[in-house]
């Protein structure tokens, strides 16, 4: 069974400065997707970022990037420049590549942002 | 309109009301999905509407009860909850849905906060 692991269940940030969250995962799969969500006070979830484990280039969205070490089964969230508005629940989730696959999420990270 | 809608808001229900839980797309998408989330915990997937079928239920107890009635309109049916269904119910959407395999992405509303008392 797939596992998505966030090790971090609180981080907090000053505004303007980086911070960088974790995840690992455990998949026997070749083909499949990794996707950052984001869920502010709003309670909306928002896809922040998605990889395709196929492409070796990192993904990137504006202020937001991805590290991701296939080898070792890791995919990390870089938030630079925080702002206020990144305040929010991060959620780390993990797709098989194939039809009817279901979206398996981590327990989530708890950014703060600090004025 | 790249909005999922729910209503209500917020729903409060003893154990032996009915009620029902509504979300709405106007994205053209073919999957809609019903989640459950409690607090400061991940969603759980509760059902999938693929093209309009049920194509996912996890288990979920009867007394949840879903309905699709066309591609754009997504119902959830309460009837005797229990306090420990008290939670967020999130609704979500995606172009394909299960055909579309991993690559879909997930459009999510802003859910329903649900109080069993």
């Amino acid at each position: 069974a797939q596992t998505v692991t966030q090790s971090q269940p609180e981080m907090s940030v000053q505004e303007a400065e980086t911070v960088t969250l974790s995840c690992t995962y455990d998949t026997s799969e070749s083909d499949y997707y990794l996707f950052w969500y984001k869920q502010p006070p709003s309670r909306q979830m928002i896809l922040v970022i998605r990889q395709e484990a196929y492409k070796q280039q990192n993904a990137t969205e504006n202020r937001f990037s991805v590290n991701f070490q296939k080898a070792a089964k890791s995919f990390s969230l870089k938030i630079s420049d925080s702002q206020l508005g990144d305040a929010a629940m991060y959620f780390c989730a993990y797709k098989v590549g194939t039809s009817g696959s279901r979206l398996t999420f981590g327990e989530g990270t708890q950014l703060t942002v600090n004025p | 309109d790249t909005e999922v809608t729910q209503t209500p808001k917020h729903l409060v229900m003893g154990m032996t009301n009915k009620k029902s839980l509504k979300c709405e797309q106007h994205m053209g998408h073919r999957a809609m999905y019903w989640y459950k989330q409690k607090a400061k915990k991940p969603p759980e997937l509760m059902f999938v509407y693929s093209y309009e079928k049920l194509s996912i239920n996890e288990s979920v107890p009867s007394r949840f009860s879903p309905e699709c009635p066309n591609s754009s309109l997504l119902n959830l049916h309460l009837h005797a909850l229990q306090p420990e269904d008290s939670a967020l119910y999130l609704c979500a959407s995606s172009q394909e849905g299960m055909v579309g395999g991993g690559r879909e992405k997930l459009f999510f509303g802003s859910g329903t906060q649900l109080s069993v008392l």
